[in-house]
């Protein structure tokens, strides 16, 4: 069985240029997590989705920072204008259970992106 | 924010020795996970321990909590060069979103 799978799994970008990054969940995994990891630092939740409902953006800066999951399965994480800062891991992560019996999230191996 | 947080940051260690890892939380958990992360590479869980156990065993690993203490350990025995990573506490959080918080992270290296 396929694992998530994301793409980019790298991009340099100059400031102020958009991104996106793309993830396909496992199969059947309603449950998708786009995750942000600067180094040496652990994973941020960046957005939660139940299908194709956003159930906790809170932590997503909205300025700039924009996601879909227009089918329930695979999602775009997009940045537009990227800065300096946002240089970073972007993990997405997907779970056949949600809820309070959310148990084991699958991630895949991350976009590294790096903003000149 | 990050709602956990772990000690040691980093720990260096002889192969064959014992590596014990804690985690703190700060808010009421459903359960709590522990993830490994080799450099470059995605989080591959290890294991789970709910609310309301104690202490749970799989291969080399033994994972403690305590809820009144808010606190976790991972124990991982008789190390190996291949163990050298890093590693996360993730807490399922007692809220209306069941938000999964991920600690800072123990870097681990096991030197052969």
């Amino acid at each position: 069985e396929a694992g998530v799978v994301q793409s980019p799994r790298y991009k340099i970008i100059e400031k102020k240029q958009p991104v996106a990054f793309w993830c396909n969940p496992i199969s059947g995994h309603n449950t998708l997590y786009w995750y942000l990891q600067n180094l040496g630092q652990g994973p941020e939740l960046l957005i939660r989705y139940e299908n194709e409902e956003a159930v906790d953006d809170s932590q997503l800066p909205k300025d700039r920072f924009s996601a879909e999951r227009l089918k329930g399965v695979d999602s775009t994480l997009k940045i537009q204008p990227a800065e300096l800062g946002d240089s970073a891991v972007y993990l997405c992560a997907s779970s056949p259970v949600a809820g309070p019996n959310t148990g084991e999230l699958f991630f895949g191996e991350g976009s590294r992106l790096t903003v000149l | 924010s990050q709602q956990g947080e772990e000690d040691p940051q980093a720990l260096s260690i002889q192969e064959g020795e014992n590596a014990t890892m804690n985690c703190s939380y700060k808010t009421s958990i459903n359960n709590l996970q522990w993830y490994r992360q080799n450099s470059g590479r995605g989080l591959v869980h290890l294991i789970l321990i709910r609310s309301n156990e104690r202490e749970k065993h799989s291969g080399r690993l033994r994972v403690t909590l305590d809820t009144s203490k808010k606190s976790s350990s991972l124990l991982i025995t008789a190390s190996r060069a291949a163990d050298t990573a890093s590693y996360f506490c993730a807490a399922l959080l007692k809220t209306s979103y069941d938000k999964v918080i991920f600690g800072p992270g123990t870097s681990l290296s096991v030197i052969p």
